[in-house]
């Protein structure tokens, strides 16, 4: 079946300008995540949906970033005012139930470059 | 931070030799997951293991876990070429948790 997808696949923009990303995640899942990665580093925690649950915003850098989830399904990550430092590998992730006992399936990556 | 730890940060080794990357953390955990990335940027699952056991093993990957040393280590044996990539480890504290990484361990396998 489809994995997890997102669109763009780049993205480069100019510093000021919104932008949006967008992840399919696989049919049925119940969990979606967003996470940031610059080059060569670790996975950064951005936000987390659960079901119907309100989602964990925890990880968001600053308020220029929101993300959402309509019907469950897909998600839209927004940043506005893009800023360099914002450039960045920025990955999705679903998993079919809860995030503290099920395998995550990830998208290719949004790569995000902010001139 | 809940941010865990993979040491260490790189590793070369010869083709044909294992290889041992491992992972601190430091709050108690429900499993501990370890995933693989390959020069890109998608993530692949590994292999999970929960936190009442202590070993599980993968074809080539063997995982240990211990709680009392908030540690577990991903052991790849007779490496190969396509081992080559960025091993991470993942935890949730708790089973409706958010899922955090470590940093990596990136991995070379040289020919």
């Amino acid at each position: 079946g489809a994995g997890v997808s997102q669109s763009p696949s780049n993205k480069v923009t100019e510093k000021g300008k919104d932008v949006e990303l967008r992840c399919d995640p696989i049919s049925g899942h119940t969990a979606l995540y967003w996470y940031r990665q610059s080059l060569g580093q670790g996975l950064e925690f951005l936000i987390y949906f659960q079901g119907n649950s309100a989602p964990d915003k925890s990880g968001l850098p600053s308020d220029r970033f929101s993300a959402e989830r309509t019907g469950g399904s897909v998600s839209t990550l927004t940043i506005q005012r893009t800023q360099q430092e914002d450039s960045a590998v920025y990955l999705c992730a679903s998993s079919e139930g809860l995030a503290g006992t099920d395998t995550q399936y990830f998208g290719p990556g949004t790569r995000l470059t902010v001139l | 931070s809940q941010q865990g730890e993979e040491d260490p940060q790189a590793l070369s080794i010869q083709e044909g030799e294992n290889a041992t990357m491992n992972c601190s953390y430091k709050t108690s955990i429900n499993n501990l997951q370890w995933y693989r990335q390959n020069s890109g940027r998608g993530l692949v699952h590994l292999i999970l293991i929960r936190s009442n056991e202590r070993e599980k093993h993968s074809g080539r990957l063997r995982v240990t876990l211990d709680t009392s040393k908030k540690s577990s280590s991903l052991l790849i044996t007779a490496s190969r070429a396509a081992d080559t990539a960025s091993y991470f480890c993942a935890f949730a504290m708790n089973r409706d948790d958010k899922i955090i990484f470590g940093k990596g361990t990136r991995l070379h396998i040289l020919p």
